[in-house]
């Protein structure tokens, strides 16, 4: 089946300070890569979703100058979060969907961000 | 704008019982995606659902489409502990449109 990773699956970081998070499809090419923002025992949030060398579309209330998405090649989509803040602290999940977006999503392991 | 629901939010049910989680929709789907996150972990897909009235099962698991597509259904007959996780529906109101998750069923397992 298709896999997808994500990198690095903890990280703690201070106040101010910037986390990149990596999100690759290993074994498929993904048009299409979805980031998500997961709150204990709550649903999916839909950040924005990223399609290969084109910008990315972000859900309404979501800062595109917070959270940068750069979807350089078809395996690779990247997340930074800027200047982070402790109400960033969430558990972000990326997906990828082998067709138009529409279909079935595969979903990376998520990356625990706790901000200090 | 689109909605999607699911119905209960939790369910406790002791091993051997059957369990239902039901999913609807404000809209009609194109398509409605199942998919169980196990505690700790991340979202897994199960299955796609396309046809008005379909039905799917994988072993125990039995998958509904509504006839007007927008509801559907999850039903496990004769629950294990394996089980365990949450249940999250999803699906796009048109080809065009991204895809709704909905919050999910929480379904504990006591053996």
């Amino acid at each position: 089946g298709a896999v997808v990773s994500q990198h690095p699956s903890r990280v703690i970081c201070k106040s101010g300070t910037s986390v990149k998070i990596e999100c690759r499809s290993l074994d498929f090419q993904a048009t299409t890569m979805f980031w998500y923002r997961q709150f204990p025992k709550k649903s999916l949030m839909l950040m924005a979703t990223s399609n290969e060398g084109s910008k990315a579309t972000y859900e309404q209330g979501v800062e595109k100058d917070k959270f940068l998405i750069n979807h350089a090649s078809l395996t690779l989509s990247t997340l930074t979060v800027t200047s982070a803040h402790p109400e960033d602290s969430s558990f972000y999940i990326c997906s990828a969907s082998l067709g138009t977006g529409l279909d079935e999503q595969y979903f990376g392991p998520g990356t625990r961000l706790t901000v200090t | 704008g689109q909605q999607v629901m699911q119905i209960p939010q939790y369910q406790h049910v002791q091993e051997g019982e059957d369990f239902t989680t039901y999913c609807n929709s404000s809209t009609t789907l194109s398509n409605i995606q199942w998919y169980k996150q196990r505690p700790g972990g991340h979202p897994v897909f199960l299955i796609q659902l396309v046809k008005s009235g379909e039905v799917k099962k994988q072993k125990r698991l039995t998958f509904q489409f509504g006839e007007a597509k927008k509801n559907s259904s999850l039903h496990i007959t004769a629950t294990q502990t394996t089980d365990v996780g949450t249940y999250f529906c999803a699906g796009p109101k048109t080809s065009y449109d991204k895809v709704i998750f909905g919050p999910g069923t929480s379904l504990s397992v006591i053996p």
